[in-house]
This record gives C-alpha cells, sequence and structure tokens, in this order.
C-alpha cells in the first residue's frame, strides 16, 4: 500500500511568518507534488519534482518554494505567508511508468491569520 | 490549456441505484488519461478507476466503470449498487501524457450523497 506522510496535520500561522510543510513518501516513487484545495473547488498544482534535487513550478507557485532533499522527502515553503494562503495543502507521489496513479497524504489545514 | 468541468456540484441517489456522475474535459492532446478519484469526509483522497485516451474499452474495476466518449470529450464515472459509504466527493482528473511530467488538473468535484 502506497504511504505518502504529511505534517503537520494542522497549522496556524501569522501573516508575514515562514510556514514549512513537510511530506514524506515510502513507495520509491520519484514524482512528488504539492497541491491546494480550497474550499468546494479542486485540487490546484503548486510545485512538482521528479526526483531528488529537482524542483518544478506548477500552474499556481507564486508565494510557494519547493524542496526535494531526497527522494522520500518534499517541502513545500511559504516564505511570507499571506491570509490567501489558507487552504488545505496536499501531497503526492506517482510514478511515471505503470500506470502513474497519484498517491495523496491526508491533508495539512494551514490557516494564516 | 487543459481544463476539467463537474457540471453538476451535487448528486443523490438511493441505496442500491446505479449513479452516474459527468464530467467533460480539453486538451489538445491525443494521448491522456482521465482519472476518478474520491475524496472522503476525512479528506482523503481515494484512487477508484482511469481511462487512458488510447483505449477504446471502457474501465472497469469492481462497481466503478466509465462510460468514456472521447470524440465528445466526455467521460462519466458510473457506480453500481451505490450504497451510503459510497458518499463523498467524487473528482474527476485529466493528465496529459505527452508531456509526461504526470500531474493532474482537477475538476471541482461532485458531492455525492446516498440515502439509506
Amino acid at each position: 500500500e502506497a504511504a505518502v506522510t504529511q505534517s503537520p496535520r494542522n497549522k496556524v500561522a501569522v501573516t508575514g511568518g515562514k510556514v514549512t510543510l513537510s511530506c514524506n513518501q515510502t513507495n520509491n516513487h520519484n514524482n512528488m507534488y504539492w497541491y491546494r484545495q480550497d474550499t468546494g473547488h479542486g485540487l490546484r498544482l503548486i510545485h512538482y519534482s521528479y526526483g531528488a534535487g529537482s524542483t518544478e513550478k506548477g500552474d499556481i507557485p507564486d508565494g510557494y518554494k519547493a524542496s526535494r532533499p531526497s527522494q522520500e522527502n518534499f517541502s513545500l515553503i511559504l516564505e511570507l505567508a499571506t491570509p490567501s494562503q489558507t487552504s488545505v495543502y496536499f501531497c503526492a507521489s506517482g510514478d511515471l511508468w505503470g500506470q502513474n496513479t497519484l498517491y495523496f497524504g491526508a491533508g495539512t489545514r494551514l490557516s494564516v491569520l | 490549456a487543459q481544463r476539467v468541468t463537474q457540471v453538476q456540484p451535487t448528486g443523490s441517489s438511493q441505496w442500491g441505484e446505479e449513479v452516474t456522475l459527468d464530467c467533460s474535459y480539453e486538451t489538445s492532446e491525443y494521448f491522456y488519461r482521465i482519472f476518478w478519484y474520491r475524496q472522503l469526509f476525512s479528506g482523503e483522497m481515494v484512487f477508484l478507476i482511469y481511462q487512458p485516451s488510447f483505449d477504446t474499452q471502457n474501465q472497469r474495476s469492481g462497481r466503478y466503470s466509465v462510460v468514456f466518449q472521447k470524440s465528445f470529450k466526455s467521460i462519466s464515472l458510473v457506480i453500481s449498487a451505490s450504497q451510503p459509504e459510497d458518499s463523498g466527493t467524487y473528482f474527476c482528473a485529466l493528465s496529459e501524457l505527452i508531456t509526461n511530467t504526470g500531474k493532474l488538473t482537477f475538476g471541482d468535484g461532485t458531492v455525492l450523497t446516498v440515502k439509506p
């Protein structure tokens, strides 16, 4: 069974503060992704990675940075958090070879006050 | 640009009924995959089924199947013998194979309620 673990599960941050969301996968998948989900909407891609050391911009990268220090770990960084970044963030991993199903973590609920 | 539309924000059924959830999409690519995920009330995203564009056969997986109309760029998820445990939000998502990034573009989802 695929395993993607996100931490923290809930986070309250102050405007202008730095926030780091962490993701760990034990699937040995090359690709990892960060999405955000706003209430009543689908997931939108922020950043993704093909492997350790690589990060790519997704559809809504502004205000976010990503870091992939290893195959297993992928972080999302908000250097200067704003209230508009209040959302639920999902990490996912996937392997391009095969059917390329993405496996999602349980999500991190972030509130920026 | 790719886009996924789910025009039914909500849907409902009675226990045991067949449910159909609709999705349409826009893509200029020939090779792509359409995925269906279900989001549980806990927020967890669960993979259900996927349809590759190059396969003319509608995919099936347990009680889930799809009706794929490639020429209309539409796909429906069919849930047979629906149960209250099937309640949740269902998302359709598109992945273009030509770029091979594996990234998904999601629709806004359909909230399904199955009544006992």
